[in-house]
């Protein structure tokens, strides 16, 4: 059974930095892409980043670059979103995600059940 | 980026009853990257379509995609008490990735 399991979301004051992390098990994880999505209180569904299973290349919405950094550890079954530079609009519960194998641009199959970030003074 | 517009925002129907769901694209989004989640609350989404047409492993056969270009449709042959929930639309063809607001589907 697939599960990706998220942690680290925590309340933090703006300028703040978190990291979150997802522990994967039930597939094998070097071989997937591997997404964060979030969804502000109340909201749709917004991407953040992701990371290719293959090559290991990284993608950010133009609203977290530069402050998001996405990162694997293939040996420890765990992606990483480290995030900097925290803002009121970046309080959202963090997805972690699995995309399908489907040999291109693929759906996201799996989902978490998400961590809570509330940047806040 | 690409706009997808669903409507209604929300629905009110009851068990046995047929649901529509529609997502419009603010410009053509081909079919093979398009899909259709259920989220409950507390819980992340989960996938009932992609390709526009293809059901994700598990997925009860009531539940069917259509459409291509600009106009998606998820429809729900017979409601079941769990399949109230919302829903949200996705396209993942043209970057950034990017979902619908999502329609209510309630008991009515």
């Amino acid at each position: 059974e697939v599960q990706l399991v998220e942690s680290g979301g925590d309340l933090i004051q703006p300028g703040g930095s978190l990291r979150l992390s997802c522990t994967a098990s039930g597939f094998s994880f070097n071989t997937y892409g591997l997404t964060w999505v979030r969804q502000a209180p109340g909201k749709g569904l917004e991407w953040v980043s992701s990371v290719s299973g293959k090559t290991g290349r990284t993608y950010y919405a133009d609203s977290v670059r530069g402050r998001f950094t996405i990162s694997r550890d293939n040996s420890k079954n765990t992606l990483y979103l480290q995030m900097n530079s925290l803002r009121v609009e970046d309080s959202a519960i963090y997805y972690c995600a699995r995309f399908m194998h489907c040999g291109g641009d693929c759906p996201i199959d799996y989902w978490g059940q998400g961590t809570l970030v509330t940047v806040s003074s | 980026e690409i706009v997808l517009t669903q409507s209604p925002g929300t629905l009110s129907l009851s068990p046995g009853e047929r649901a529509t769901l529609s997502c419009r694209a603010s410009q053509s989004v081909s079919s093979t990257y398009f899909a259709w989640y259920q989220q409950k609350p507390g819980q992340g989404p989960r996938l009932l379509i992609y390709a526009a047409s293809s059901r994700a492993t598990g997925i009860p056969d009531r539940f069917s995609g259509s459409g291509s270009g600009t106009d998606f449709t998820l429809t729900i042959s017979r409601l079941e008490p769990e399949d109230f929930a919302v829903y949200y639309c996705h396209q993942y063809g043209i970057p950034p990735r990017t979902f619908g607001q999502g329609t209510n589907l309630e008991i009515k």
